[in-house]
């Protein structure tokens, strides 16, 4: 089965730990993509990446970090300078970077105690 | 900037009704317009997508027609079931650009 998997669907730390969320995709695409989501909002981008090894950031980089070392992960690691980390966590993939269609896995919410 | 806008929920409706969900969209030049369902705990799943103008998406029973002159894509069904039960958004793609701009989204509740 082809798709994209988001590890694990649900997290819980302690405020001031770093912790990384899990996304990995058989697609084969190279765009990959993580977004926050807040109750009663839309998604917004957090960062992408067309290629391996390279990243831009989104309307909401601060507090986060991300690599792409293989085409089929997309880390995201959740600093403690991030104000409010407690949300929900999608990734996304595309075929590519100037291909319209992203395709989400099934998210991670993150609770930050 | 680019941004979408959709009607405010929730909205609840029996089953075997009509539905429409108003959206609307600001962006310069003519993006590619989704529409993506949520289902409880669970991610975005792509209902229907128009890449330019007068282009009619349909899935599922759902459709949308992408109207230029009045930035609208709106989305219709004619007779809604249980199972469509979800939250809803709109979202719209640059030309020439990789972020997808998201409405607020609307959660629809169907009651049988």
């Amino acid at each position: 089965d082809g798709g994209i998997t988001q590890s694990p669907k649900y997290l819980f730390r302690k405020e001031g730990q770093n912790v990384t969320l899990s996304c990995e995709q058989n697609l084969n695409h190279d765009a990959m993509y993580w977004y926050r989501q807040d109750p009663g909002q839309g998604l917004r981008l957090i960062y992408y990446s067309q290629i391996v090894n390279d990243f831009q950031k989104g309307d909401i980089a601060e507090g986060y970090s991300v690599s792409r070392e293989k085409k089929e992960s997309f880390p995201l690691t959740v600093t403690s300078a991030q104000k409010n980390p407690t949300a929900f966590y999608l990734c996304a993939s595309s075929r590519d970077g100037a291909t319209d269609t992203q395709y989400f896995g099934p998210g991670t919410r993150l609770t930050v105690l | 900037g680019d941004s979408v806008t959709q009607m405010e929920g929730p909205v609840t409706l029996s089953e075997e009704a009509f539905l429409t969900i108003n959206c609307t969209y600001t962006a310069t030049g003519y993006p590619s317009l989704f529409w993506y369902v949520q289902y409880p705990g669970e991610g975005l799943q792509l209902l229907l997508k128009a890449t330019k103008a007068d282009d009619k998406g349909s899935n599922k029973g759902f459709e949308a027609t992408y109207r230029k002159e009045t930035t609208s894509f709106h989305l219709e069904k004619g007779s809604v079931q249980v199972s469509d039960s979800a939250v809803y958004f709109c979202a719209l793609m640059p030309r020439r650009a990789q972020k997808l701009v998201f409405g607020q989204g609307t959660r629809l509740t169907i009651n049988p």
